[in-house]
């Protein structure tokens, strides 16, 4: 069975300084997409940032990167320079491109609050 | 181009009556989702339709709960004597089939409050 695991419920983080979320999976498969996705308060799902298995470099949008260790089945975020706004839910997904069922496996989110 | 919408924003309705929840996928989007988020919880997975193949039931909480794709576009989302722990957001999000990575695209969502 494919599985993500958040195992961060909650965090907090000071405005300006820099804040890494976990996320671990389990998968059979040899190609997999991974992505992060971002719920403000206002409860819009917005995707953050997305790697693909097979790529080696780690995917950076912005402040926002990843540390994909794939041996481990690890896939961080790293929030740099942590503004405001960046307070709402991050949920870590999973594509596993098994057969022709493409639904993403999520994690149960990590609440990250920036503090002024 | 325009994102995903749904509508209402918002649904205030008494238990025990009948609710629809309608998504409007972005255009070209073969695939659709739906799901529903309790406060301050991840994400249920409730349905998933796929161009004309039948649809994922897998996750839909009982037989209350019903869904529709008519002409591959709009969902409609069907709760039938609604009850309490009905209550919370139900999102829709579709994707590009073509697209390799299938990463979702997610409308605002839907609250229902059932009193």
């Amino acid at each position: 069975a494919q599985t993500v695991t958040q195992s961060q419920p909650e965090m907090s983080v000071q405005e300006a300084e820099t804040v890494t979320l976990s996320c671990t999976y389990d998968t059979s498969e040899s190609n997999y997409y991974l992505f992060w996705y971002k719920q403000p308060p206002s409860r819009q799902m917005i995707l953050v940032i997305r790697q693909e298995a097979y790529k080696q470099q780690n995917a950076t949008e912005n402040r926002f990167s990843v540390n994909f260790q794939k041996a481990a089945k690890s896939f961080s975020l790293k929030i740099s320079d942590s503004q405001l706004g960046d307070t709402a839910m991050y949920f870590c997904a999973l594509n596993a491109n098994a057969g022709n069922n493409r639904k993403l496996i999520w994690g149960l989110g990590t609440s990250l609050a920036v503090n002024p | 181009g325009a994102g995903v919408s749904q509508s209402p924003s918002n649904k205030v309705t008494e238990k025990g009556k009948d609710v629809e929840l309608r998504c409007d996928p972005i255009s070209g989007h073969t695939a659709l989702y739906w799901y529903r988020q309790s406060l301050g919880q991840g994400l249920e997975f409730l349905i998933y339709f796929q161009g004309n193949s039948a649809p994922d039931k897998s996750g839909l909480p009982s037989d209350r709960f019903s869904a529709e794709r008519t002409g591959g576009s709009v969902s409609t989302l069907t709760i039938q004597r609604t009850q309490q722990e009905d209550s919370a957001v139900y999102l829709c999000a579709s994707t590009l089939v073509a697209s390799y990575s299938y990463e979702q695209y997610f409308g605002p969502g839907t609250r229902l409050t059932v009193t």
